[in-house]
């Protein structure tokens, strides 16, 4: 199994509090990326990063911001939680081998419930 | 723009079956890659195959097969026997040059005995 870890698991937390998901991978591939992922809706992307500093916002980006400080870490933040933004959210990592994409290896998911 | 249409929410079979979970996309690239990921009751998102826009050819992997034709533009994936062990959310996606995965919806599979 690809070498990702997402902490916390699970979390409940109120509305209007700051919360921070982390994300945590061991095999140093650039690309990393968060979803959420919510019934009807399948996996949407909130934001993603292609090295160290460097990230940019997917379709579902709105109330998030992300950090990328190292290779082996990319953090997620809810700045003021809201009940929308309950949902199951999973980290991936991805690489290029030669020019070419990798598959994407996904972490255990976390999920958030905002009361 | 890209798109991936996986247009049958759910199927149900009976075990021994052999189903086919439909894929289409859309794409202006001219190389990108497409994958299907499983998706079990327990929650993880599992890997199980990426082609690359110039490899037409289908691949078999036990119990599993994919048929990949850029004429219609598709990428279908069938399960022969299925078995219960089987039942799960199939997602297809698609990367192409802005190296985001595209998503489908998902088929929800439920194989039963």
């Amino acid at each position: 199994d690809a070498g990702i870890t997402q902490s916390p698991r699970h979390k409940v937390t109120e509305t209007g509090t700051p919360v921070t998901l982390r994300c945590h991978q061991t095999e140093n591939h650039r690309y990393m990326y968060w979803y959420r992922q919510d019934p009807g809706h399948g996996l949407r992307l909130i934001h993603y990063s292609y090295g160290v500093k460097d990230t940019d916002k997917g379709e579902v980006s709105d109330g998030y911001s992300v950090s990328r400080s190292k290779t082996e870490d990319f953090l997620l933040t809810l700045e003021s939680a809201t009940s929308s933004q309950t949902s199951v959210y999973f980290c991936a990592i991805s690489d290029r081998d030669r020019g070419r994409n990798t598959e994407a290896f996904f972490g255990q998911g976390t999920r958030l419930t905002v009361v | 723009a890209q798109k991936v249409t996986q247009a049958q929410t759910e199927i149900s079979v009976v075990e021994k079956e052999d189903v086919t979970l439909d894929c289409v996309y859309e794409t202006r690239d001219t190389t990108y890659y497409l994958f299907w990921y499983k998706q079990p009751p327990s929650g993880e998102l599992v890997f199980l195959i990426r082609r690359n826009s110039f490899d037409e050819q289908n691949e078999i992997s036990g119990r599993y097969s994919w048929n990949f034709q850029k004429s219609t533009s598709s990428f279908n994936f069938t399960i022969t026997a299925s078995q219960v062990v089987d039942s799960a959310v199939y997602f297809c996606a698609l990367s192409g040059n802005n190296r985001k995965l595209i998503w489908g919806l998902g088929t929800s599979l439920a194989v039963n005995p």
